[in-house]
This record gives C-alpha cells, sequence and structure tokens, in this order.
C-alpha cells in the first residue's frame, strides 16, 4: 500500500518530443505529489507538485496531470531539450502523517537527443 | 540563500567501520530527514527530526542512527557498516507544517569495501 509504480524504466525521445512518465499509488491518504529531477551525482532537484484538488499543474515546459479516481499520475515534458536528460521520480506523501515522508518510485531515465 | 548542504561528499570506510554524515538545511527549514539512495533505485526514507527529536523512522535497523542540533543542522550516524550500506545518502530539509515539500541536498556517497 506504500509503493509508488512508475514507468517507463527509461525513455528516449527526440529533441522537441513531449516525454510522459506515469506513476500509480494504492494508499488513498495520499495527498501530496511531487517529482523530482536528478542528474549524475547530484541531489534530486524538485521540479514541480501537485495535490489532489486539481486534476492538472502546468509550471512552465512541466506539467502534471492528476487522476485521482485512478490513481495515478503523470510528468509531460514539453519541448524536451538534450538538458532534460536526467532521471526523474515521482513520490508521494500523506498530510495525515505529521512528518510528511516521502515514497518514491524507481526512477525513469530520460535520454533527449539533439 | 543558501540551500542544503551536506558533507563529505565522498566517503570511503571498511566494513564494521562507524560513520557520521553532516546536514545543514535549507536558511528558514527547521526539519531534516534522511534518505538512502542505492544505485539505480528511488531514495528510501530512513527517519526525519524536528525540535531535535526523531520524529518518524523508516524500516532501517539500529545501526542508524541521528541527531539534530538546537541550530537545526543533522548528523547521520551508522555503526557496524556492511557492504549493502554503500549508497548515496540524502539529507533533505523542509518547514514543519508543510508536509512533503522537502528540499534535498547534493548527498554524501559511501562506499563500503
Amino acid at each position: 500500500q506504500q509503493q509508488v509504480k512508475q514507468s517507463p524504466q527509461s525513455l528516449i525521445v527526440q529533441k522537441g518530443g513531449i516525454p510522459i512518465i506515469n506513476c500509480a499509488y494504492e494508499n488513498t491518504a495520499f495527498d501530496y505529489f511531487p517529482w523530482y529531477q536528478q542528474f549524475p551525482g547530484k541531489g534530486p532537484a524538485l521540479l514541480i507538485a501537485i495535490r489532489p484538488d486539481v486534476s492538472e499543474k502546468k509550471e512552465g515546459r512541466f506539467t502534471i496531470s492528476f487522476n485521482k479516481s485512478a490513481k495515478q499520475f503523470s510528468l509531460h515534458i514539453m519541448d524536451s531539450q538534450p538538458g532534460d536528460s536526467a532521471t526523474y521520480f515521482c513520490a508521494a506523501s500523506s498530510g495525515s502523517s505529521n512528518t510528511g515522508k516521502l515514497i518514491f518510485g524507481q526512477g525513469t531515465t530520460l535520454q533527449v537527443k539533439p | 540563500d543558501a540551500g542544503v548542504t551536506q558533507s563529505p561528499t565522498h566517503l570511503i570506510k571498511t566494513r564494521g567501520q562507524q560513520v557520521t554524515l553532516r546536514c545543514s538545511p535549507k536558511s528558514g527549514h527547521d526539519t531534516v530527514s534522511w534518505y538512502q539512495q542505492a544505485l539505480g533505485q528511488g531514495p528510501q526514507f530512513i527517519f526525519q527530526y524536528y525540535e531535535e527529536e526523531e520524529r518518524q523512522r523508516g524500516n532501517f535497523p539500529d545501526r542508524f542512527s541521528g541527531h539534530q542540533f538546537p541550530n537545526y543542522s543533522s548528523e547521520l550516524n551508522v555503526n557496524a557498516l556492511l557492504l549493502g550500506d554503500s549508497a548515496l545518502y540524502l539529507c533533505a530539509s523542509s518547514l514543519s507544517g508543510l508536509a512533503g515539500e522537502q528540499f534535498f541536498g547534493p548527498g554524501t556517497r559511501l562506499t563500503v569495501l
């Protein structure tokens, strides 16, 4: 119930393409869903996050789509660039847990070809 | 505005030794969480410190312990190191009450030989 399942494991797109990364969860107590971007040898950087009261959130070229009934959410990267090549992690946490500990997916390695 | 800082960057230890990792939270943050990230995996929650107390603990043995100081900085200690403890150790800081919104440091790469 505490798992967050992420797919695909890896993804290759051409510059300008729109990679889509999907995550699914079981725990209905989760109410905060962030996406992190991680470059090799670096810590994860918070990209964008969503709460279940909205179905979509956009920040720059990054969009989260959220489907509460299906317990799924996804990250779309518009007009992808070679500099977007990194590993992306979805995560989830519960506000009823006073720590908000993050449960992470397994990660998706994205390669954007020039 | 300084982000989350961690030291050291890299560390090499042998089995059975003990290690201490350090973290300074983002300015204005009062809560520190520690995560372990094995190669090719997502980070796994170790524990969280708030008001100098361990507030929640993940599925890690007692060999993993921590501390938070009055200035909100934190230490992670690992005793009796095993080969399987080799990983990237990440510190994340947050503001109490904003559950989930955590900002990560660059991590400490621990190698156990």
